[in-house]
């Protein structure tokens, strides 16, 4: 079954810190991932998407994310975090040509100290 | 606007008191699902909609009810809610299922 692994559960990080979160997947064939956002108090957002292409991923607010196929990897990044990044972060995969599913990891909380 | 729409955002309810939390979405898109946010453990899938009279169990469907009888709409129903169902309820909408998500503004759920 395929399964999404986000390693970090809470990250505390200082204004202009440069960010990594990381996320693996477990499905061997072609997949669709995705990075989405939840401010505190609201709904989930997409940040960046990848469905083919390029490997690097610009989304908003600076967002970045790189598909490293060899790895089951989709890591978001950005350079330089605000305070108002502070937010809940989901990796989330489709199995794509399988089903419809889509696999959300269990979320990263980021906190960024002003 | 484009929007997926749920309705409450907060309900405190008794221990067996049937609900329903409604979703609507504008955007014309097949796909609707209802997801579980509880602490630690992500998003849970609770049932699935693919289209009209489409529906399918997700991971965590045990005590939920869903129906498809329109597009825009993908009502959940907890038939006998029990305190084990407090949790934080999203909708989500998609032209299909691998495509990205919009999601409802929430439904904080209490039961007591």
């Amino acid at each position: 079954a395929q399964s999404v692994s986000q390693h970090n559960h809470h990250v505390i990080l200082s204004e202009a810190a440069s960010l990594e979160l990381g996320c693996n997947y477990s499905y061997g064939g072609t997949v669709n991932l995705f990075w989405y956002v939840q401010y505190p108090g609201q709904h989930l957002q997409l940040l960046l998407k990848y469905f083919s292409g390029d490997p690097l991923v610009k989304g908003i607010k600076g967002f970045e994310a790189e598909f490293i196929k060899s790895k089951f990897s989709f890591n978001l990044r950005k350079p330089s975090v605000q305070w108002s990044d502070t937010a809940e972060y989901f990796c989330a995969v489709n199995a794509r040509n399988r089903d419809d599913k889509i696999i959300f990891g269990k979320g990263t909380r980021l906190h960024i100290l002003p | 606007e484009a929007q997926v729409t749920q309705n409450p955002r907060y309900l405190i309810t008794v221990t067996g008191k049937k609900l329903t939390v409604t979703c609507s979405q504008n955007m014309n898109h097949e796909y609707m699902s209802w997801y579980r946010q509880d602490p630690g453990l992500g998003l849970r899938q609770i049932y699935y909609s693919m289209n009209v009279e489409v529906t399918d169990k997700g991971d965590v469907p045990e005590g939920y009810k869903v129906s498809r009888k329109e597009k825009r709409n993908f009502p959940l129903i907890l038939e006998s809610p029990s305190p084990n169902q407090t949790s934080l309820y999203f909708c989500a909408s998609s032209f299909y299922g691998a495509t990205e998500a919009f999601f409802g503004q929430g439904t904080r759920l209490t039961v007591v």
